[in-house]
């Protein structure tokens, strides 16, 4: 079956150190997101890519970083900069076209130890 | 920039009571996306609505979208507690970006 595959469900960050998070869709999808959401809380865009080799930051994308270069892959770095990372990360991808729905992974639950 | 309120944030109902949320955007909208999140899980995309005055139904599910086109709402009728979840609107702020509401949270008490 098609999806999205984030990896790791759970992890845990030392001070000072970053971590990766792996998004992997098979969906043949252009777009993919990132958002982070904390506990009781909506929704916020960290950063997206519309084709391969592009991306754009979102809302906050201070102390993150990503990289697209294959289609089916969207990798999120939570740097050392990133004082508060402790968050639901949630990865999205949707089909070519304006207004598609977003398909979500099933996220990355992120501490710090 | 552009702002999506989402209200109420918490709602408890008796189950098999009726539930609304409801969704309001400072600038006119092209569309609108609703989703559902189970508690522990992820979004789940439910409906796209479009057309201004539009009203789509899924089973005890109604999606209104205002004639504006700056307002929607998600109202369930008789709540089950299958209904239990986190309710988003989402709105497109560009061709690919999209602003997600705070959300309500419903809980249905059995």
């Amino acid at each position: 079956d098609g999806g999205i595959t984030q990896s790791p469900k759970y992890l845990f960050r030392k001070e000072g150190q970053n971590v990766t998070l792996s998004c992997e869709q098979n969906l043949n999808h252009d777009a993919m997101y990132w958002y982070r959401q904390d506990p009781g809380q909506g929704l916020r865009l960290i950063y997206y890519s519309q084709i391969v080799n592009d991306f754009q930051k979102g809302d906050i994308a201070e102390g993150y970083s990503v990289s697209r270069e294959k289609k089916e892959s969207f990798p999120l770095t939570v740097t050392s900069a990133q004082k508060n990372p402790t968050a639901f990360y949630l990865c999205a991808s949707t089909p070519t076209g304006v207004n598609q729905p977003q398909h979500f992974g099933d996220g990355t639950r992120l501490s710090i130890l | 920039g552009q702002q999506v309120m989402q209200i109420p944030q918490y709602q408890h109902v008796q189950e098999g009571e009726d539930f609304t949320t409801y969704c309001n955007s400072s600038t006119t909208l092209s569309n609108i996306q609703w989703y559902k999140q189970r508690p522990g899980g992820h979004p789940v995309f439910l409906i796209q609505l479009v057309k201004s005055g539009e009203v789509k139904k899924q089973k005890r599910l109604t999606f209104q979208f205002g004639e504006a086109k700056k307002n929607s709402s998600l109202h369930i009728t008789a709540t089950q507690t299958t209904d239990v979840g986190t309710y988003f609107c989402a709105v497109p702020s560009g061709t690919y970006k999209y602003i997600f509401g705070t959300g309500t949270r419903l809980k249905v008490l059995a």
